[in-house]
């Protein structure tokens, strides 16, 4: 099967560091993404994982260890404007070329002063 | 660069009835997948087309179809709708040889009433 786990909801302060987590199942495994969705708008693109460790990219940081099926988005100094849903996705591998990705659910972080 | 548009952005539909969503990629964008996304179930992976052929294809209902066009411009087709069809529909497009980092629209949001 396919299953993608993150928690529903966060929340952190302003300036601090906060860490979203991600495990997955899927058949084959083909990189791993983090997008940032603001309320109403599209998802954008943070960050791509294929290999294991740290992919490091201003403030934000993402981990893969894939014989743990596990991944995290680091988010420091945070701002107000990180107040966005954070959505893991995994791409499988199939025998041809594709985009497809399986998404988590998101991870709705509330940034407070 | 103009980004990935999705026409119309918002739409009211009937049950029973048939609708149309259209997607015009980033230029020089051959790839094109569509998603559904909804508060329950997250972002699920509708189908992929890429020059103008169908690579990949979700876990939905035959009424769910779609197609691309020579210029990489894409449609999709539901028919028969219903109720729980109601979501916001979103398309990405990606370069061929850039296939991991892909781009939103920003959606159009389907009401089934």
């Amino acid at each position: 099967g396919q299953n993608i786990d993150q928690p529903t909801e966060m929340t952190a302060t302003e300036g601090a560091i906060v860490q979203i987590n991600c495990t997955y199942q899927t058949s084959g495994f083909n990189g791993l993404f983090w997008y940032q969705q603001h309320a109403g708008e599209a998802p954008t693109f943070l960050s791509y994982n294929v290999l294991d460790g740290l992919e490091e990219k201003g403030r934000f940081s993402s981990f893969l260890s894939r014989s743990k099926g596990y991944s995290y988005l680091l988010l420091k100094e945070l701002q107000m404007k990180d107040s966005a849903s954070y959505l893991c996705a995994v791409k499988p591998r199939y025998g041809g070329a594709t985009n497809k990705l399986i998404f988590g659910t998101g991870t709705l972080l509330a940034v407070q002063p | 660069k103009a980004g990935v548009t999705q026409t119309p952005r918002y739409l009211i539909k009937t049950r029973g009835q048939q609708v149309t969503l259209s997607c015009s990629p980033i230029s020089g964008h051959r790839s094109v997948s569509w998603y559904q996304q909804t508060p329950g179930q997250g972002l699920q992976f509708l189908f992929e087309y890429f020059s103008e052929t169908q690579r990949n294809k979700g876990n939905f209902p035959g009424r769910f179809s779609g197609r691309q066009f020579s210029n990489s411009r894409s449609e999709m087709n539901v028919s028969t709708l219903e109720l729980g069809d109601s979501a916001l529909y979103l398309c990405a497009s990606s370069l061929a040889d850039r296939e991991y980092e892909q781009y939103f629209g920003p959606g159009t949001r389907l009401t089934v009433t």
